[in-house]
């Protein structure tokens, strides 16, 4: 079985421009979430989708972050601009939520490290 | 709310000992799930081991163990045999109705 997929794994640009992130979560997961993680710290919620709804996007800086998670499979973060402080790893996760199959468990990918020069 | 707390910043143990990692937590959940994630420098953050709140006997995993105790509000994971892979961040997690992280304890395992 498939893991979950993000692209890139790496990314450099200038501050100001924009930036694009992609998530494929692993087939059937219903639950997919967006982390922000610094060096040496836990990952920070951004969003959190169940099937193509945002429930969860209190941590969103939407001034200059938007995600979208089209038929509720695969995802893409977007920053625009992006400012010297976005530099981070970004991880995507995905879980199986809801009856008794459903631990909540989350499945990582390996994340898209992001620098902003 | 959730909170999930690891008091523990950094720990380090000599290879092939024992090390035991803290964790508390607090809800007011009666059904919720626990869990021990690793982190390798720059890699993929993993699941160690689960636990199921509503199961009293303590998960295993080879060398990786719990100490849960459900009424302190107590999630503790046990290396034994300590090895150098196991040198990581390690992030205790709580599954309810939301998903929350501790801030994570950085093992080094040394040589």
């Amino acid at each position: 079985e498939a893991g979950v997929v993000q692209s890139p794994r790496y990314k450099i640009i200038e501050k100001k421009q924009p930036v694009a992130f992609w998530c494929n979560p692993i087939s059937g997961h219903n639950t997919l979430y967006w982390y922000l993680q610094n060096l040496g710290q836990g990952p920070e919620l951004l969003i959190r989708y169940e099937n193509e709804e945002a429930v969860d996007d209190s941590q969103l800086p939407k001034d200059r972050f938007s995600a979208e998670r089209l038929k509720g499979v695969d995802s893409t973060l977007k920053i625009q601009p992006a400012e010297l402080g976005d530099s981070a790893v970004y991880l995507c996760a995905s879980s199986l939520r809801g009856g008794t199959g459903g631990t909540g468990e989350l499945f990582f990918g390996e994340g898209s490290r992001l620098t902003v020069l | 709310a959730q909170t999930v707390t690891q008091s523990q910043p950094e720990m380090s143990v000599q290879e092939a000992e024992t090390v035991t990692l803290s964790c508390t937590y607090d809800t007011s959940e009666s059904n919720y799930y626990l869990f021990w994630y690793k982190q390798p420098p720059s890699r993929q953050m993993i699941l160690v081991i689960r636990q199921e709140a509503y199961k009293q006997q303590n998960a295993t995993e080879n060398r990786f163990s719990v100490n849960f105790q459900k009424a302190a509000k107590s999630f503790s994971l046990k290396i034994s045999d300590s090895q150098l892979g196991d040198t990581a961040m390690y992030f205790c997690a709580f599954s309810g109705n939301q998903f929350y992280f501790g801030t994570g304890t950085s093992l080094t395992v040394i040589p």
